[in-house]
């Protein structure tokens, strides 16, 4: 069954430090694996798209990472500030079944000063 | 910028009440879906659509039906609200090609069923 598992569920951070969330998938055949940004009440905005060659890619302060092997990708917040305070999504996208997204259920951020 | 809008940002409903969502999109999307998303489960897929007039079911279509009779609007319908289907919905949007392309999400309508 394909699966993707976030981890940490909640974590709690003070404005300025750092911070990196966790993502394991099971989704085969890979095509893809996106993070989104989704603020309290608000639908998910796009943060990164990465394909099965890319094993880095950067967007401002967010950094994901992903390696195909170990079906693993981190985001890494860097200098965090209040208004990153949300869920942040781990998506990953099949190649097959009509090239499906399945979706982690999300960490919950929440930056404090 | 592309623009995924959704008609209502909260609705309250009645059991038994037929509901309907609106999702308009700008950017000549010819792919368009709605999902659920509740507490503990992440997002959900219900139905989405490829083309006009087109639809196929997603992964929990059963209670909910949909209309796409215009490129840039779909609509999810609840024939008989229950109690069980108060939830965040979801609407989105993307290009054709499936593969590495951007989905665009509203703003979300947030359900209850009373």
């Amino acid at each position: 069954k394909n699966q993707v598992e976030q981890s940490p569920q909640s974590l709690i951070i003070l404005e300025g430090k750092n911070c990196t969330l966790q993502c394991n998938y099971t989704v085969s055949p890979f095509s893809n694996l996106r993070w989104y940004k989704q603020d309290t009440g608000r639908g998910p905005v796009s943060l990164t798209i990465m394909t099965f060659s890319e094993n880095t890619k950067s967007n401002g302060r967010y950094t994901a990472t992903l390696d195909a092997d170990t079906k693993q990708s981190s985001l890494h917040i860097t200098a965090s500030q209040l208004s990153d305070s949300a869920s942040y999504i781990c998506v990953v996208q099949t190649t097959g079944g009509g090239n499906k997204l399945t979706f982690g259920t999300g960490t919950q951020l929440k930056v404090e000063l | 910028d592309v623009k995924v809008t959704q008609s209502s940002r909260y609705l309250v409903k009645r059991t038994g009440e037929k509901v309907f969502l609106e999702c308009v999109q700008d950017m000549d999307h010819e792919n368009m879906f709605w999902y659920r998303q509740d507490p503990g489960l992440g997002l959900r897929l219900i139905y989405f659509s490829y083309d006009v007039k087109m639809k196929e079911k997603g992964d929990i279509p059963e209670g909910y039906s949909v209309s796409r009779e215009k490129k840039e609007r779909f609509s999810l319908i609840l024939e008989s609200a229950s109690t069980n289907q108060t939830s965040m919905y979801l609407c989105a949007s993307r290009l054709r090609d499936f593969m590495n392309t951007e989905a665009f999400f509203g703003q979300g309508t947030r359900l209850t069923v009373v």
